[in-house]
């Protein structure tokens, strides 16, 4: 089983900045099938980034996502309102994982 | 576009049977896997398992010997079965198109289990 761990478990910024997610895997994600996902307060997950660095549809460019191997990065260039949530990066495999998550909050 | 939509009922007993439908709209259900995933209040998410339009499934190993899943292709639907429930199976559950990532989602369904 593959376990991913997400860092920081909370990031406080201002709107403008820039955000980096962090999400470590305890063994290597194969051919990069790593996913992540942004979730508002009572909203369901939306795909932003699949095979690590793949936009998914109508997502900004504002998303990068990058990494190989075990050590994967969100990438969020300049913060906008909206963007203040949770975000959870996610394995794909034979039986897929999620990590803990890491909220992203107004500072 | 494609649409997903969860129905059931929003309270189980324990030691009852869990059962949710999904309904798929907008497109068809076949040729896609489609997978049953679920965040208890104020946590995390966990995938539950995952079915193929085929029948073939694959389910979470911490939830295997309780999940039962099917498909209805002549529906649009796919269900999941959830047996011999406890306070620990209360949460949103969702359920999602799985291409390896889930790139779509329905909106959620709440079950609580409780007396």
């Amino acid at each position: 089983e593959i376990v991913l761990t997400q860092s920081p478990g909370t990031l406080s910024l201002s709107p403008g900045e820039r955000a980096t997610l962090s999400c470590r895997a305890s063994q290597s994600v194969s051919s990069s099938y790593l996913a992540w996902y942004q979730q508002k307060p009572g909203q369901a997950p939306r795909l932003l980034i699949y095979g690590a660095s793949s936009r998914a549809t109508g997502i900004p460019d504002r998303f990068s996502g990058s990494g190989s191997g075990t050590d994967f990065t969100l990438t969020i260039s300049r913060l906008e309102p909206e963007d203040f949530a949770v975000y959870y990066c996610q394995q794909y495999g034979s039986s897929p994982g999620f990590g803990q998550g890491t909220r992203l909050e107004i500072k | 576009q494609v649409q997903l939509q969860e129905s059931g009922p929003g309270l189980v007993k324990p030691s009852e049977t869990l059962s949710l439908t999904c309904t798929v709209s907008g497109g068809s259900i076949s040729s896609y896997y489609w997978s049953w995933i679920r965040q208890p209040a104020g946590k995390g998410l966990e995938w539950i398992g995952r079915i193929y339009t085929s029948g073939s499934t694959n389910y979470n190993p911490s939830l295997k010997s309780r999940v039962t899943m099917s498909v209805d292709t002549s529906k649009n639907q796919f269900s999941l079965k959830l047996s011999s429930v406890t306070a620990a199976d209360t949460a949103v559950y969702y359920c999602a198109r799985d291409r390896y990532a889930f790139d779509i989602w329905g909106q959620g369904t709440m079950v609580t289990v409780s007396s």
